[in-house]
């Protein structure tokens, strides 16, 4: 059965920490990766990754995939207050299906 | 600007009574999408049409149906209401193409709540 697990599932940080989400993954017919930020409403998406040790960054925030060992990490430096939020993972597969992991509940303290 | 957007964003029903949510997209895009997401829950998907082709996923209950009439518009239509299916109901939509995935943008949400 796929799976993508999440950890840590909740991370309380203060202002100026430098933070790792981890997300990893078992599906049939792997085709992306996707992280997504959720606040009080719909995800919104961050990155897709497709490909192995290509670092995609955006601001502070940055992820990589690794396919062999079926994993990806999203780093967030300097976080701020208002990084906290839900960061969901999830991985696209057999066709236009997608599984998400659990999420990681990140706090970040002034 | 093109987006997804969701009506209404708040459902009260009753248990039993048939309930409609809708969505609908300005960004052309060829994929829709409907999640389940319950508090503190990951979204679960429940279906999705490619084009017109629908997708059910396989622990979807018979009780959630969808439509799509045209490119813009996806409804998800909840036949008997239970107290389970109170949770938030998330459309989303992408471009999608042969060999290719694209990012999935997701609308505001319906919190649906069933006395």
């Amino acid at each position: 059965e796929d799976k993508v697990v999440q950890s840590p599932l909740s991370l309380v940080v203060h202002e100026g920490d430098t933070v790792t989400l981890n997300c990893s993954y078992e599906v049939t017919n792997f085709r992306s990766l996707l992280w997504y930020k959720q606040e009080k409403k719909a995800p919104t998406f961050l990155f897709m990754l497709t490909s192995s040790g290509i670092e995609k960054k955006s601001g502070r925030l940055s992820s990589i995939l690794d396919k062999k060992e079926l994993f990806s990490i999203l780093n967030i430096t300097a976080t701020q207050t208002g990084d906290s939020a839900i960061y969901l993972c999830a991985v696209a597969s057999r066709g236009n299906d997608m599984r998400f992991g659990a999420g990681t509940r990140l706090t970040v303290k002034p | 600007d093109a987006m997804v957007i969701q009506n209404p964003r708040y459902q009260v029903t009753q248990f039993g009574k048939p309930v409609t949510l809708s969505c609908s997209q300005t960004l052309n895009h060829n994929v829709m999408y409907w999640y389940q997401q319950k508090s503190s829950q990951a979204p679960k998907l429940l279906f999705h049409y490619y084009d017109k082709d629908f997708n059910n996923e396989a622990d979807t209950p018979d009780n959630f149906q969808s439509r799509r009439p045209n490119t813009s518009f996806c409804f998800l239509d909840i036949r008997s209401p239970g107290l389970g299916d109170a949770a938030m109901y998330l459309c989303a939509t992408s471009r999608d193409s042969t060999g290719a995935l694209r990012p999935q943008y997701f609308g505001p949400g319906t919190r649906l709540l069933v006395l």
